[in-house]
């Protein structure tokens, strides 16, 4: 079975400060995806990153940086200078890698609402 | 870019109405998945479809629910008899090789 554990359910900060959502996972597949999704208040779930758990390497897209650590089993997620606009609900998820071809059903964890204020 | 279209974008219907819910995937993918996002909650894979048949279908996926590809281009998800508890915003998504999701904009369900 798999689960994602975002431990964190609600964080505030002031615009300009830097914010981490951090995101824990299991599975028992040796082989899967990892990604990080937006939902901003209007609904729609808007895709950020995908990462295979071959690559470790950290990424980085503008303000956004994502940390993934096989070793602990966790994918965080950062946000330099955070703005007003950032102010949404994130989710990670993980998926298997190679299902045989018929399946590849995103496991979600239950979010983090982050909330930059002016 | 290519999108997923939902239709409608929020629907209100009576308890015990049937309802269908549409969506138009991208036109070279494969892989069509329902989610579902009770409000305030995480969101929850529901059933995915591949080569014309349900290849997974998740505990909340009961015989009130099914799926279909009537005609190539939309895949519906028909509830047969709704709940109150089936409130919820309803995502469909599609994908070319399983992974890599494009999700649509979601069709808000609300159960009176």
């Amino acid at each position: 079975a798999q689960k994602v554990t975002q431990a964190q359910t609600e964080i505030s900060v002031v615009e300009k400060e830097d914010v981490t959502l951090d995101c824990v996972y299991e599975t028992r597949d040796t082989t899967y995806y990892l990604f990080w999704y937006k939902q901003p208040p209007s609904g729609e779930l808007v895709f950020l990153i995908r990462r295979n758990s071959f690559d470790e390497q950290n990424e980085i897209s503008g303000r956004y940086s994502w940390n993934f650590q096989k070793s602990t089993s966790s994918f965080n997620f950062t946000i330099t200078a955070s703005q007003v606009v950032d102010s949404a609900v994130y989710f990670c998820a993980l998926s298997p890698l190679n299902s045989g071809g018929s399946n590849y059903k995103l496991t979600f964890g239950k979010g983090t609402l982050l909330t930059v204020n002016p | 870019e290519p999108e997923v279209t939902q239709t409608p974008s929020h629907q209100v219907t009576q308890m015990g109405q049937e309802v269908i819910l549409r969506c138009v995937p991208i036109s070279n993918h494969l892989y069509f998945y329902w989610y579902r996002q009770i409000l305030g909650q995480k969101v929850e894979f529901l059933v995915s479809f591949y080569n014309n048949e349900i290849s997974e279908k998740s505990e909340i996926f009961d015989d009130q629910f099914s799926v279909e590809r009537p005609d190539g281009s939309n895949f519906t998800l028909k509830i047969r008899s709704t709940k109150l508890e089936d409130s919820a915003m309803y995502f469909c998504a599609s994908s070319a090789q399983g992974y890599g999701y494009t999700f649509g904009s979601g069709t808000r369900l609300t159960v009176v």
